[in-house]
């Protein structure tokens, strides 16, 4: 149980475009999801937490109006990064966790190369 | 913000032999997580600690969650080529609001040697 689905799993986009990156609880309904980036070689920072139903929270430092969430139901949630540059390019890992557990599961992730 | 510390950055070890790895924070975690992360792939979960003082096994693993609730440590016992990956620590503190997102260690990149 306890499974996230996360698509695609690489894009390649131009730079200016916009990509959409989509999440999904795949056994149980998540209230709450978590967005993380992580560049090669470094840890998972978190981006922002989704929120069903309502404005996602953002980090420190991330720019909202780029980083575009959707929570529009209880099993999936949606990052659309805006305008995208190379310095986006990343690995994109999103997660969730159900109410029976303490422990998050994560997303396979999405590789996003901007060119 | 919470940093996680985590070390060593980078094990090279021979099959068969033990591991141990660990995470200081400098403020309090209401529950700290173990992953493994291989390449091109999101984080799995090994092992979850939810209490300070809790010593917890999964298999050949082994992790504890340090009473002052600002450390933990892993440890592989018997490590096998499956093994390398890299391990990261995470925290998580639960604010009035519900439950924040993960802070995660750096990580540590184990490599075996056969």
């Amino acid at each position: 149980g306890a499974v996230v689905s996360q698509h695609p799993s690489w894009v390649i986009c131009k730079s200016g475009t916009s990509v959409k990156i989509e999440c999904r609880s795949l056994d149980f309904q998540a209230t709450t999801m978590f967005w993380y980036r992580q560049f090669p070689k470094q840890s998972l920072m978190l981006m922002a937490t989704s929120n069903e139903g309502s404005k996602a929270t953002y980090e420190q430092g991330v720019e909202k109006d780029k980083f575009l969430i959707n929570h529009a139901s209880l099993t999936l949630s949606t990052l659309t990064v805006t305008s995208a540059h190379p310095e986006d390019s990343s690995f994109y890992i999103c997660s969730a966790r159900p109410s029976t557990s303490y422990g998050y599961t994560f997303g396979s992730g999405t590789r996003l190369t901007v060119v | 913000g919470q940093q996680l510390n985590q070390s060593p950055q980078s094990m090279f070890i021979q099959e068969g032999e033990d591991v141990s790895m660990n995470c200081t924070s400098s403020s309090i975690f209401n529950t700290w997580l173990w992953y493994k992360q291989d390449p091109g792939e999101g984080p799995v979960l090994l092992i979850a600690l939810y209490k300070a003082g809790e010593l917890t096994s999964n298999g050949r693993l082994t992790a504890q969650f340090g009473i002052t609730r600002k450390d933990s440590f892993l440890n592989i016992s018997a490590s096998i080529p499956s093994d390398v990956g890299i391990y990261f620590c995470a925290g998580q503190y639960y604010s009035g609001g519900g439950a924040d997102g993960l802070t995660f260690g750096k990580g540590t990149h184990l490599i075996i040697q056969p």
